[in-house]
């Protein structure tokens, strides 16, 4: 069956330090992966975009790499704030034009 | 721009009322999709629109869910009658039309089924 899976655990990192999230996805084949931000009672805001073509790609302090044979993306925030805790979802398309998967969501703490 | 519209933004009720919550999505856009958000399930998508027709509404619960887009500025999901389960937190967001497209999302509808 599709899966789509984050972290499940809280990541708790210090200020200062690259935080990696992880979303692993199995029956899937994705042609592009997007990541969003979520704040404690709000909506999700987008972040970043990368496509199955493309390997990495960049964004002011963060990075996302997108690995279609281990079928992976790695989400990283170098030089991490107290301002980036949240949770971050992962979403796949969901080959149907514009349909979307969300992953559970990893919550990020960073610790002043 | 205001960004997506939804309303209203927290709802409480008994079990056997109706329920209906409402979304304006942004000007322009296109698409339109409902989502709820449990801590258990996570965010799933209920259904979407595009241009208006109903494209997949594969992740509609049961037949106590249905909703409607009579225009491009407005959309409703309606339930009825309610659950205690149903309760969870609805979120609504819009996008244009075609893949890889961002979607813009509500501040969603926090909803308890009493």
């Amino acid at each position: 069956s599709q899966k789509i899976e984050q972290n499940s655990e809280a990541l708790n990192i210090q200020e200062g330090k690259t935080a990696t999230l992880t979303c692993n996805y199995t029956n899937y084949s994705p042609a592009y992966l997007q990541w969003y931000r979520q704040d404690p009672g709000r909506g999700p805001v987008f972040l970043l975009l990368i496509r199955e073509n493309e390997k990495e790609k960049r964004k002011e302090r963060l990075k996302v790499t997108f690995d279609t044979t281990l079928k992976q993306s790695l989400f990283h925030i170098t030089a991490s704030q107290p301002a980036d805790s949240a949770t971050y979802l992962c979403a796949l398309d969901g080959n149907q034009g514009g349909k979307l998967i969300f992953g559970q969501g990893t919550e990020l703490s960073v610790k002043p | 721009d205001a960004g997506v519209i939804q309303s209203p933004r927290h709802e409480v009720t008994e079990m056997g009322q109706e329920v209906t919550l409402r979304c304006k999505p942004i000007s322009g856009h296109n698409s339109l999709f409902w989502y709820r958000q449990t801590m258990m399930r996570g965010l799933e998508l209920l259904i979407y629109f595009n241009n208006n027709v109903p494209i997949d509404d594969s992740g509609m619960p049961e037949d106590r869910f249905s909703a409607k887009m009579p225009n491009a500025s407005f959309s409703t999901l309606k339930i009825q009658p309610s659950e205690p389960r149903d309760s969870a937190v609805y979120f609504c967001a819009s996008s244009s039309t075609g893949p890889g497209e961002t979607q813009y999302f509500g501040p969603g509808t926090r909803l308890l089924v009493l």
